[in-house]
């Protein structure tokens, strides 16, 4: 148990739809941050938040892309006309110190 | 801007036959952090490297920081079925944001 649980685990798209996740760490952490993971890749850094302030977004966070955190607790990551591209784990992830302990992520798949 | 680059992407060993990852940097690392995903799972933290040349082990894993900081490695010695999954470093510059590698995926035969 990482403390973390995201939202839903799984989401099917058509092209052209809105999506949304929802990300909530069991305890409080200052510290929240998004990440985007293709197939055989790395976790790729989308955004940050400290609190309830978005502190620092990635370049890979097109104008579709938007993650809110409005009490400091829980996150959500809405991407809004969802293109195939977009088909990725989404991954959330509180920091303890420098270590992040990630949720199980969801899968998005964009048909 | 900065990269993280593992290799291999891919290592098949026999159970019991030792393994090694190793992970570059393109520029100087403040810290660098080791994960292990398991298939269909998540990243999970393994250790966090900060000084120079530093090592570090648990049970069977041995983890090192390069001198110049841009290198780390990782070698598990005698692997077994349990370690099988993708190996990723992910390293930090400064305060920013951690980087990850691209992985090192694990497969052992038993």
């Amino acid at each position: 148990d990482t403390g973390v649980s995201q939202n839903p685990r799984h989401k099917i798209t058509k092209r052209g739809q809105n999506v949304t996740f929802r990300c909530d760490p069991i305890s409080e952490h200052n510290r929240l941050y998004w990440y985007r993971q293709t197939l055989g890749q790395g976790p790729e850094f989308l955004t940050y938040f400290q609190n309830e302030a978005q502190l620092e977004k990635s370049r890979l966070l097109s104008d579709r892309f938007s993650a809110e955190r409005p009490k400091g607790s829980f996150s959500t990551l809405e991407i809004q006309r969802t293109e195939q591209g977009d088909s990725a784990m989404y991954l959330c992830a509180i920091a303890v110190g420098e270590t992040q302990y990630f949720g199980p992520g969801t899968r998005l798949l964009v048909l | 801007g900065q990269q993280v680059m593992q290799i291999p992407q891919y290592q098949h060993v026999q159970e019991g036959e030792d393994f090694t990852t190793y992970c570059n940097s393109s520029t100087t690392l403040s810290n660098i952090q080791w994960y292990k995903q398991r298939p269909g799972g998540h990243p999970v933290f393994l250790i966090q490297l900060v000084k120079s040349g530093e090592v570090k082990k648990q049970k069977r894993l041995t983890f090192q920081f390069g001198e110049a900081k841009k290198n780390s490695s990782l070698h598990i010695t005698a692997t077994q079925t349990t370690d099988v999954g993708t190996y990723f470093c992910a390293g930090r510059a400064g305060a920013n944001n951690l980087f990850f590698g691209t992985g090192t995926r694990l497969t052992v035969i038993p």
